[in-house]
């Protein structure tokens, strides 16, 4: 079956330490991949998106991620968190099969950055 | 542009009554259309997504069910509410393959929050 898994349930940093959040997927066909951060309190928001091209996609505060097909894999990144970085993370991939695509994700990172 | 409504914002039903949240989608045709929830702690789980008018595929078993009676209207529903029907809803719409050549990304809602007492 078609899933998003992410490795990590709860992550917990201080800052200014790096933070990598693992996604994995499975399914072998055309994919875009996101990931999305939702703060405490407030309705998602994308992060960064891949559609083609450069594996390596930059997305906005400073977060990157690296899609590497053959381990079907879409990690997270970034070099130094902050404690606004405190939010629920989660993995997203559409995926598309014949006349139509399917959007699912994730079960989330809660990530809690420590000042 | 396109825009997405979804209502109500929030709602508190007792056990055992009906349910109907409804979500439109204007600016586009012929969109992908999708029923999330998120329960605490379990991440945003699909429900039910729809590629067009009276075509439901389900996701789950559960006891909700999923309507498309027009292009760009998906309405979420229950003939009885559950406790366990408690959660966050999210309807989101993507363009279809035929209109992305598979560059397509998601839009979403703003929400219900749904309380079962």
């Amino acid at each position: 079956a078609q899933s998003v898994s992410q490795h990590n349930h709860h992550v917990i940093l201080s800052e200014a330490a790096s933070l990598e959040l693992g996604c994995n997927y499975s399914y072998g066909g055309t994919v875009n991949l996101f990931w999305y951060v939702q703060y405490p309190g407030q309705h998602l928001q994308l992060l960064l998106k891949y559609f083609s091209g450069d594996p390596l996609v930059k997305g906005i505060k400073g977060f990157e991620a690296e899609f590497i097909k053959s381990k079907f894999s879409f990690n997270l990144r970034k070099p130094s968190v902050q404690w606004s970085d405190t939010a629920e993370y989660f993995c997203a991939v559409i995926l598309f099969s014949g006349g139509y695509n399917k959007l699912i994700f994730g079960a989330g990172t809660r990530l809690a950055v420590h000042p | 542009s396109q825009t997405i409504h979804q209502w109500p914002a929030t709602l508190v039903q007792p056990v055992g009554s009906p349910l109907s949240l409804e979500c439109t989608v204007e600016g586009t045709s012929n969109p992908n259309l999708y029923w999330y929830r998120q329960a605490a702690g379990r991440g945003l789980q699909l429900l039910f997504y729809s590629v067009g008018i009276g075509q439901i595929s389900s996701e789950v078993p559960q006891n909700l069910s999923a309507s498309r009676p027009q292009d760009r209207q998906f309405i979420l529903s229950s003939k009885k509410l559950l406790l366990s029907d408690s959660g966050f809803y999210l309807c989101a719409w993507s363009e279809s393959p035929w209109q992305s050549y598979l560059n397509t990304e998601a839009f979403f809602g703003q929400g219900t929050r749904l309380t079962v007492v």
